[in-house]
């Protein structure tokens, strides 16, 4: 079974819709990240979480929220979702004993708005 | 802000070649990892190095390292066609945070 897992893996939406991915982890970090990557740009962080009381913007947070349900899930929410927001989400994890810097990747949510 | 910036941003060459990527970053660096994706799925982390380490090696995978430069370069020997992916660095500040740069897009041709 996967570590990270993301749902859901595909989403087609509407302008002004609400949407939310969500991501899971079994490898039992701390810290939980959501990336959107477009072509070109390379991956930006949206938001970040070091713990389930620990919530950061990133550098491209407008029109996002999340929530840390747990440990195990951080989920992204889009309030209202717009075209510009097509893009493939990643979420990724980091913490372990041993290695605290490496991040750990979900499969990715590929979202078209319309 | 992209922290890093790969260069090139594609790269062809035959099996049996070795490929060299570089990356150039702005601010100061805890470790610059380097990460790989297939088309269109999740990144998987290849190799970090340190800021106080010059080199590291990792089975056909070589890193170097220069924080006087603020760059590092990514040395896959002995290509595979399953080496064909996009590679991305990223520098780790001290806050666990990574900054990504654009990536290299490698085709390995059989």
């Amino acid at each position: 079974d996967a570590d990270v897992t993301q749902t859901p893996r595909n989403r087609i939406t509407k302008t002004g819709k609400r949407i939310m991915l969500e991501c899971s982890q079994t490898k039992g970090h701390d810290r939980m990240y959501w990336y959107r990557q477009d072509p070109g740009l390379g991956l930006r962080l949206i938001y970040y979480s070091f713990d389930v009381k620990d919530i950061n913007k990133g550098e491209i947070s407008d029109g996002y929220s999340v929530s840390r349900q747990a440990q195990a899930k951080f989920s992204l929410s889009l309030e209202s979702a717009i075209p510009n927001q097509t893009a493939l989400y990643f979420c990724a994890t980091s913490g372990t004993a041993a290695d605290q810097e490496t991040q750990y990747f979900g499969p990715g949510t590929r979202l078209l708005v319309l | 802000s992209q922290q890093g910036e790969e260069d090139p941003q594609a790269l062809s060459i035959q099996e049996g070649e070795n490929a060299t990527m570089n990356c150039s970053y702005k601010t100061s660096i805890n470790n610059l990892q380097w990460y790989r994706q297939n088309s269109g799925r999740g990144l998987v982390h290849l190799i970090l190095i340190r800021s106080n380490e010059r080199e590291k090696h990792s089975g056909r995978l070589r890193v170097t390292l220069d924080t006087s430069k603020k760059s590092s370069s990514l040395l896959i020997t002995a290509s595979r066609a399953a080496d064909t992916a996009s590679y991305f660095c990223a520098g780790g500040g001290s806050n666990y945070k990574l900054t990504f740069g654009k990536g290299t897009l490698l085709t390995v041709n059989p």
